[in-house]
């Protein structure tokens, strides 16, 4: 069955510190990758994609993140969080039935709070 | 920039009562869907539309139906709303391209008492 976990409900970080969000997929076919973000009462952001090619990919406010097929993986990440990051996180895995209407598969989400 | 808007960010109904909740978007983008969102669950395929009159079921479509009767509009209906449809409800679009992105309203929170 086609699924995406992200192992990690919820995590804190000091601000300035790194971080890397797990996100875990099972899709039969060739996955097209995403990482979202839904700041408190707000609906979500793309924060980066991946679809092809460089398996390192750049996204906004300092975001990257790392597809790795053999483990099945799209961590996301980032060097040194601000305040403003806090919010939650959403990987999602789509694929082939993207290009029909566009269906996305989305994780649990994880909350990320900021200490100061 | 691309906008989606809902019509109501939040609303409060009865149990038993029919339930409108509007989506629009600005970017004549072909496909449209409706989410519903619940702490631990992440966000769960209601319907999505890929043209004008033309709707797919998603994972979790029992007690929703939708519509579309022009482009840029997506109607999601709650025949007979009922206490298990509290949620938080998101309305995205997509364009007709596969590298599209999907864009999202910034929802609506529905509680039926």
């Amino acid at each position: 069955a086609q699924s995406v976990t992200q192992p990690d409900i919820h995590i804190t970080v000091s601000e300035g510190a790194s971080l890397e969000l797990r996100c875990n997929y099972s899709y039969g076919a060739t996955p097209y990758l995403f990482w979202y973000v839904q700041s408190p009462g707000q609906g979500l952001q793309l924060l980066l994609k991946y679809f092809s090619g460089d398996t390192l990919v750049q996204g906004i406010k300092g975001f990257e993140a790392e597809f790795k097929r053999s483990q099945s993986s799209f961590n996301l990440r980032k060097p040194s969080v601000h305040w403003s990051d806090a919010a939650e996180y959403f990987c999602a895995v789509g694929g082939i039935a993207y290009n029909q209407g566009g269906k996305l598969i989305f994780g649990q989400g994880t909350e990320l709070s900021v200490k100061p | 920039d691309v906008k989606v808007t809902q019509s109501s960010r939040y609303l409060v109904k009865r149990t038993g009562e029919k339930v409108f909740l509007e989506c629009v978007q600005d970017m004549d983008h072909e496909n449209m869907f409706w989410y519903r969102q619940d702490p631990g669950l992440g966000l769960r395929l209601i319907y999505f539309s890929y043209d004008v009159k033309m709707k797919e079921k998603g994972d979790i479509p029992e007690g929703y139906s939708v519509s579309r009767e022009k482009k840029e509009r997506f109607s999601l209906i709650l025949e007979s709303a009922s206490t298990n449809q509290t949620s938080m409800y998101l309305c995205a679009s997509k364009g007709g391209d596969i590298t599209d992105t999907q864009y999202f309203g910034p929802g609506t929170r529905l509680t039926v008492l």
